[in-house]
């Protein structure tokens, strides 16, 4: 079982704002880094630290922390950013943990 | 631009050791503050941690999978290895190497190789 806990689910109309969250105690001491994994391809770090972006990563992707919650934040969410999410960070025995993983479907 | 692409067999017999290099380019394995990392994921299921290593080989593995991994790396070769044994059907998955940064109160994964498909079967 993991450490991060994500919702399997979230769904957002084209254009609106969409908040996936993860939550661990774990969170409390570290940020999470978020990845975007699309069918048939490798996962892609889209949001590390306090609200750091990749280069290439629109800056409709954000990132913030609260307590023991992690938030990826998409603003203006595109067809093209339906996919499955992961939140990773280090669990409280320092081993390395990702989420369960959020499915977003754009409608 | 770094990259790092997995290499080795599809297919592994059960009971048998599963064993999968990582070979990294445009950069070196031994840059300092770089870990290096291996992930998979069961098909239609979420990522798992497997381990990590640092260059100068100090390893870290996933308690559910300890008894059973062995990461190393050869700075030679500009390569990492993984080696799981006595595997069963339950470890078929696609198995990913990256690059982990670690820096105080942050961690991430990046770049990812492409994954590879390896199937337990007879």
């Amino acid at each position: 079982s993991s450490e991060l806990t994500q919702d399997p689910a979230v769904s957002v109309a084209l254009g609106q704002t969409v908040r996936i969250t993860c939550q661990g105690d774990s969170l409390r001491s570290y940020y999470a880094s978020w990845y975007q994994q699309k069918p048939g391809q490798a996962p892609v770090l889209v949001i590390y630290g306090y609200n750091n972006r990749p280069s290439g990563i629109p800056d409709r992707f954000s990132g913030s922390s609260s307590g023991n919650t992690a938030s990826l934040t998409i603003t203006g969410a595109q067809a093209e950013d339906e996919a499955d999410y992961y939140c990773n960070s280090r669990d409280s025995s320092g081993n390395w943990v990702f989420g369960g993983g959020t499915k977003l479907t754009v409608l | 631009q770094l990259q790092v692409q997995e290499s080795g067999p599809g297919l592994v017999k059960p009971s048998e050791t599963l064993s999968l290099t990582c070979t990294v380019s445009g950069g070196s394995i031994s840059s300092s503050g770089y870990y290096w990392g291996w992930i998979r994921q069961p098909p239609g299921k979420g990522l798992e941690w497997i381990g990590s290593i640092y260059y100068s080989g100090s390893t870290y593995y996933n308690p559910s999978l300890k008894s059973r991994v062995t990461i190393s790396v050869d700075t030679s070769k500009n390569q990492f290895s993984l080696r799981l044994s006595s595997v069963t059907a339950a470890d078929t998955a696609v198995y990913y190497c990256a690059r982990l940064r670690e820096v105080t109160g942050t961690t991430r994964f990046d770049p990812w190789g492409r994954g590879t498909l390896v199937t337990v079967s007879s």
